[in-house]
């Protein structure tokens, strides 16, 4: 089945302590994007990426680093989290970047950090 | 900056009648604007996309306009069910130096029965 998944689905931690959100999509796609939803701000793109070693910055950056070793796995790092990145994390991935390419979605993960 | 606003409000109704929800935005139109369903606790999921060359898109009981005048994408879902209540979000496309989706907060759509 073709999917994007993202792992843990939930997480609680504290300030500092630093974190990694993993992701993995089995549909051979080139671009892979992280995106946070906040009430009332909607989805925001924090990274992409548009094929293996080649990553950008999006729209709220700040706070995270990315990496793209392999073309399946895209993982979110936090290095010291806090509570402003409390939030809903979705990966998405689509065969190329496009507006004309649908982005598959993963379930999301939420994160609390304390 | 780019912006791509929907109603924030929920919108309620009946069973069988038609859903109508807006997509509205500013500068210039993007290449491509899509269509995406979301429900609670799920990514969201897929649905519709149109050019900015076309008028009208459709796909079994779902309809989608594009008018560049106006600036706005109307999302119609015909014959509505409870099934079909969700969060419903619109994402713009501007390619070149941009080339990235840009998403609006979203409308949450409730069907009664």
């Amino acid at each position: 089945e073709a999917q994007v998944t993202q792992n843990p689905r939930y997480l609680i931690t504290v300030t500092g302590k630093k974190l990694t959100v993993t992701c993995s999509q089995n549909m051979n796609h080139e671009y892979m994007s992280w995106y946070r939803q906040d009430p009332g701000l909607g989805l925001r793109q924090i990274y992409y990426s548009m094929n293996v070693e080649v990553t950008d910055k999006g729209d709220v950056p700040e706070g995270y680093k990315v990496s793209r070793k392999e073309k399946r796995n895209f993982p979110l790092i936090l290095e010291s989290p806090s509570p402003n990145q409390t939030s809903l994390y979705f990966c998405a991935s689509s065969l190329w970047a496009g507006g004309n390419q649908p982005q598959h979605f993963g379930d999301g993960t939420r994160l609390s950090i304390l | 900056s780019q912006k791509i606003e929907q109603n924030s409000e929920a919108l309620n109704i009946q069973e069988g009648k038609t859903a109508t929800l807006t997509c509205n935005y500013t500068n210039y139109s993007p290449a491509y604007l899509q269509w995406y369903r979301q429900d609670p606790g799920r990514g969201p999921v897929f649905l519709l996309l149109i050019r900015e060359n076309e008028k009208e898109k459709r796909k079994e009981r779902l309809k989608v306009t594009f008018d560049t005048t106006l600036k706005q994408s109307l999302f119609h879902i015909t014959a509505s069910q409870p099934a079909d209540s969700a969060t419903y979000l619109c994402a713009k496309y501007y390619g070149g130096a941009t080339n990235k989706l840009i998403f609006g907060t979203g409308t949450l759509l409730a069907v009664q029965p």
